[in-house]
Order: C-alpha cells, then sequence, then structure tokens
C-alpha cells in the first residue's frame, strides 16, 4: 500500500501571510496511462464533510479560491494558502487516488497564528 | 445540485451487520464512480471502498476486505455498503463520496451515517 505522509501535523500562520503544507507518498504516484499526479487535496472544517479543493496535483476544483494552490511531482507534493484567510481554519488532507488503496494522509491542522 | 444522503447507519453489537444506503440526486449516476470514506471520532480520513460507475470493478482497504460489499443499483440512483461481521474500530462515520469523473478524486461528499460498533 502506498503510506501518505503529511508534514507538519499541524501549523498556526498569521492573517494574510502564506501556509504551507506538504504531502509524500512512499511510491510515485504519477499515472502511467495519464502521465497525470494522483494526488488530491482536501479541506475538512468541523462538522462538515471534507471538500475536494485540488485534484490531479494542480488542477483547482471549480469554486475554489485561487488563494489555493498545489504543486509536485511523483512524490512530493505541496498545498499552498497564499493569503490566509479566518476561513481557511480547517483540517487538510492529501491522497492518492491512483493505486488501491486510496490512501489519505494523516491530515495537517490549520490554525490561525 | 449534486445531493448524495447517506441512511442505515446506527449502533449494532460486534459481530453484527448493517447496511448503508446513500441516495444520489443531480447526476446520472450510472457515469460516475462512487466510494464510501470514514472517519472514526476524532480521527482521519480513511478510504472504504470504490466501485466504478457501471459496477465493473471495486476496490476494498484491506482492513474491511472480505467483511464489507459495496454494491450500487444505477436504476434506483443508490450505492450500498453491506457490512458483515462488524468490530469495534468500525466505529465510524461513513461518508459516501461521488468521483470527480475525469479522475477518482471525490469532487462531492455526504453528510455522512454514524455507526457504531459496541455491546
Amino acid at each position: 500500500d502506498i503510506v501518505m505522509t503529511q508534514s507538519p501535523d499541524s501549523l498556526a500562520v498569521s492573517l494574510g501571510e502564506r501556509a504551507t503544507i506538504n504531502c509524500e507518498s512512499s511510491q510515485s504516484v504519477l499515472s502511467g496511462s495519464t502521465n497525470k499526479n494522483c494526488l488530491a487535496w482536501y479541506q475538512q472544517k468541523p462538522r462538515q464533510p471534507p471538500k475536494l479543493l485540488i485534484y490531479w496535483a494542480s488542477t483547482r476544483e471549480s469554486g475554489v479560491p485561487d488563494r489555493f494552490s498545489g504543486s509536485g511531482s511523483g512524490t512530493g507534493f505541496t498545498l499552498t494558502i497564499s493569503r490566509l484567510q479566518a476561513e481557511d481554519v480547517a483540517v487538510y488532507y492529501c491522497q492518492q487516488y491512483c493505486y488501491a488503496p486510496h490512501t489519505f494522509g494523516q491530515g495537517t491542522r490549520l490554525e490561525i497564528k | 445540485e449534486v445531493q448524495l444522503v447517506e441512511s442505515g447507519g446506527g449502533l449494532v453489537q460486534p459481530g453484527g451487520s448493517l447496511r448503508l444506503s446513500c441516495a444520489a440526486s443531480g447526476i446520472i449516476f450510472s457515469d460516475y464512480g462512487m466510494s464510501w470514506v470514514r472517519q472514526a471520532p476524532g480521527k482521519g480520513l480513511e478510504w472504504v471502498s470504490t466501485m466504478a460507475g457501471t459496477g465493473g470493478f471495486t476496490n476494498y482497504a484491506d482492513s474491511v476486505k472480505g467483511r464489507f460489499t459495496i454494491s450500487r443499483d444505477n436504476s434506483k440512483n443508490t450505492l450500498y455498503l453491506q457490512m458483515n461481521s462488524l468490530r469495534a474500530d468500525d466505529t465510524a462515520l461513513y461518508y459516501c463520496a461521488k468521483t470527480a469523473g475525469s479522475s477518482w478524486a471525490l469532487a462531492n461528499w455526504g453528510q455522512g451515517t454514524l455507526v457504531t460498533v459496541s455491546s
């Protein structure tokens, strides 16, 4: 199974500043058939289901603000929130969906400093 | 608007069974793969199972393989999860989720149904 490891486990950032969350996979999640990285990022606020932010490592889901961006390839990925807003307080998860089981990272809790 | 509504959760004794349902609306159901993801209280997300739109293939997490069965009825726009031989560590909020269509990322989620396994 592919193990997804996020860092840090928690993060406190000032409003308006940049937040960066990393996700590392134990093996490449580059799909040979699509030549795309099968990596998604989700945001989960308290008492809500997760929300898809990014898929194919860097494609923003419709309606997601452009302050959210994804990057990386192979085994290393990053979610960047360029100008943190109060409503961005949440737990963020990465997930690989190339290879079953479609494993999630353990989550990163983002708070306001 | 896509809507996914889960039902069927509840309290069950260890070794018991439950069947979860997920009713979908606002989509052509058979066009999309569907998944179940669970979240134990205070814990992270755990992918459970995925089924293709046509039901052609399925995958399961090792933790549920042989005990859980995913299925769908495209004529009823409904996804199911049959859970047998339930254990205490199956206690979780179970989410139904629809794939993005162009990928297996999970674009739409229900509110979840709570399964509690306890004597």
